[in-house]
């Protein structure tokens, strides 16, 4: 059974609004998630780290204040696109870290957002 | 030079043939080499998981790591239509909550 749980799966939004995607580890904490961009036929983008209880890290190029990121409790990682553009259409994915017997990463489902 | 080179396919195979899929990479500091699978529109299902040079077998799985020639395989034997999906690599360098890279992916097509 899945061991991250993403939502909402699909979401279209208005330009110029704010969308927010959950990320929870189901049975395990996590203290550290990771965030993904995937756009059709091409691999997944690191876009932030995001860590319990701080502040996450970003990669070069990933804009901050766009992509809001909240890691308020063990299990829940939160990205909200802010001012959505249709140009941020994309799948978004998260995913944690769960240690049995090393480093072994599990994705949620992803979320598909549209911005109209 | 990419960090993680994968041949994007497509890959066409029939029913029941062995598959064999491939990466290579730069980062001699890689540790811990990951297989996904990945459905149209879903999220990565992880496959294997191996840590440093070896091979590892799980059902239909065999997973295999080089780390000398910096080069990781994949191997799918009696391939079905059901592993019609593109195949991805990941690696990362030390602990769990190190960065994983993955490699662009490869779209297999397993044909009835």
């Amino acid at each position: 059974g899945a061991v991250v749980s993403q939502h909402p799966s699909w979401v279209i939004c208005k330009s110029g609004t704010s969308v927010k995607i959950e990320c929870r580890s189901l049975d395990f904490q996590a203290t550290t998630m990771f965030w993904y961009r995937q756009f059709p036929k091409q691999s997944l983008m690191l876009m932030a780290t995001s860590n319990e209880g701080s502040k996450a890290t970003y990669e070069q190029g990933v804009e901050k204040d766009k992509f809001l990121i909240n890691h308020a409790s063990l299990t829940l990682s939160t990205l909200t696109v802010t001012s959505a553009h249709p140009e941020d259409s994309s799948f978004y994915i998260c995913s944690a870290s769960r240690q049995v017997g090393g480093n072994t990463i599990y994705f949620g489902e992803g979320s598909w957002l549209t911005v109209v | 030079q990419k960090e993680v080179e994968q041949d994007p396919g497509p890959l066409s195979v029939p029913e029941g043939a062995i598959v064999s899929l491939n990466c290579t990479y730069s980062n001699s500091a890689f540790q811990y080499f990951m297989w996904y699978r990945q459905y149209s529109r879903k999220g990565p299902e992880l496959l294997m998981y191996t840590y440093s040079s070896g091979n590892k077998e799980d059902g239909r799985f065999t997973a295999q790591v080089d780390k000398s020639s910096k080069y990781i395989s994949l191997f799918i034997r009696d391939s079905q239509p059901s592993d019609s999906a593109t195949y991805l690599c990941a690696m990362s360098e030390k602990t769990s909550y190190d960065k994983v890279i993955f490699g662009p992916g490869t779209s297999l097509s397993v044909i009835p």
